[in-house]
């Protein structure tokens, strides 16, 4: 159980371009998703928390209308990376986590986005 | 501002020995801890959780909890080459429980 997938796994796109990210949690309902972004050596950063139904709230430093997060369902969220640099270039990374007080995050396999 | 701090690494230990790694946080109000461990160019994988003061046992991991000196560990007994990761600590804060993580401790084991 609490498995999430994430598509694409990996995507190479040309700087100035959109990237839709896709986040599924395959056999629980998930309540809140997060999506992370991790540099090489890095540890992972939070980028934003996205409630089914309501705005996502971003971490402090991160540009909302450049990464666009929708979590229109409780199965599915997606992270729309607007007009891609290449320093938006990273594994961005998300979690899904369902209801109640002590449940852990299940991580998705994460996707390796390279802006050219 | 939260922060989680973990004993950086690299940490070499053998085929066969415990491995230990520790990690501590600054959030007193911080209810959960989790570890996870992170192979080369994948995504965190949960192998523990704890909540309550004390250790907790899952098979060759221990992790024990000591919320009075805000600190949190990992134990990896019976090492195995295929243990050779980075093990990320996570400490869940906030009103949406979000998880802080540390630097992460990469970890091998020698055969």
């Amino acid at each position: 159980g609490a498995v999430v997938s994430q598509h694409p796994s990996w995507v190479i796109c040309k700087s100035g371009t959109s990237v839709k990210i896709e986040c599924r949690s395959l056999d629980f309902q998930a309540t809140t998703m997060f999506w992370y972004r991790q540099f090489p050596k890095q540890s992972l950063m939070l980028m934003a928390t996205s409630n089914e139904g309501s705005k996502a709230t971003y971490e402090q430093g991160v540009e909302k209308d450049k990464f666009l997060i929708n979590h229109a369902s409780l199965t599915l969220s997606t992270l729309t990376v607007t007009s891609a640099h290449p320093e938006d270039s990273s594994f961005y990374i998300c979690s899904a986590r369902g209801p109640g007080q002590i449940y852990e995050q299940y991580f998705g396999p994460g996707t390796r986005l390279t802006v050219t | 501002q939260k922060e989680v701090e973990q004993n950086s690494g690299p940490l070499s230990v053998p085929e066969g020995a415990i491995a230990s790694l520790n990690c501590t946080y600054s959030d007193r109000g911080s209810q959960s801890f989790f570890w996870y461990r992170q192979y080369s160019g994948k995504s965190p994988e949960l192998i523990m959780s704890i909540y309550s003061n004390g250790d907790k046992e899952d098979g060759r991991f221990t992790a024990q909890l000591n919320k009075a000196s805000q600190y949190v560990s990992l134990l990896i007994r019976d090492s195995q080459p295929s243990d050779s990761a980075t093990y990320l600590c996570a400490v869940e804060t906030g009103s949406a429980r979000q998880l802080t993580f540390g630097s992460g401790t990469q970890l091998t084991v020698l055969p």
